[in-house]
């Protein structure tokens, strides 16, 4: 059975770093590319980076791009997402997502239950 | 960055059929956009009901299915049940991965 497990969000004032982290299970895990994809509280789901299976290839949101990095520990099992310079405006829940294949092309397959970022003073 | 449209709302009566559609800034839709469709319910996190244009996962209701129409991605729901009223987003990924954007969401009322 395939498990995606988020931990590692919680309060985090402006200007200030997080990181996420991402446990999979139930499948190999440097066969599948991954995702991180966000939503703040009612708002749309919004695409935030993607990683390949080797973790050669890597893509961010304009959003985030230059404040966020995704890596990915084969060794591990686990997927992260390094936030720096946050926001208010970064204030979501954050999804882990498996994408079908092993190069990066879309979050179409399993998604994690979220663990929420907030950033306030 | 594109842009992807869906209707924000529609309603369909049970046991009823409604067409959701999922639009490109930048043209056609094509299976090359490998569109999918996510189902949200209140409270809980998305989880994907169709991928690649058409195909269904292991727990997707067969009243479900996924098309190309008119130059959209689409989403079928025939026999509408009182369980599906849920918030629907659609995906588009663009230049093989490079660039993925979720539409706005569809709000369907099962009514």
């Amino acid at each position: 059975e395939v498990q995606l497990v988020e931990s590692g969000g919680g309060l985090v004032q402006p200007g200030g770093s997080l990181r996420l982290s991402c446990s999979a299970s139930g499948f190999t895990f440097s066969s599948y590319a991954m995702h991180w994809v966000r939503q703040a509280p009612g708002k749309r789901l919004e695409y935030v980076s993607g990683i390949s299976g080797n973790g050669g290839s890597t893509y961010y949101a304009d959003s985030v791009r230059g404040r966020f990095t995704i890596s990915r520990d084969t060794s591990k099992n686990t997927l992260y997402l390094e936030m720096s310079s946050l926001r208010p405006v970064d204030t979501a829940m954050y999804y882990c997502v498996k994408d079908r294949r092993k190069v990066v092309v879309a979050p179409s397959d399993y998604w994690g239950q979220g663990n929420m970022v907030t950033v306030s003073s | 960055q594109a842009v992807v449209t869906q209707e924000p709302s529609l309603t369909v009566s049970p046991g009823g059929t409604v067409t959701l559609t999922c639009g490109s800034s930048t043209g056609t839709v094509t299976t090359g956009h490998y569109p999918s469709w996510f189902q949200q319910k209140p409270g809980q996190g998305p989880r994907t009901l169709i991928y690649d244009t058409s195909n269904k996962h292991s727990w997707t209701p067969a009243r479900f299915s996924g098309s190309l129409l008119g130059g959209k991605a689409a989403l079928t729901l025939s026999g509408a049940q009182p369980e599906d009223e849920a918030e629907y987003y659609c995906l588009i990924s663009y230049s093989g991965g490079r660039e993925v954007v979720f539409g706005g969401g569809t709000k369907l009322t099962v009514l």
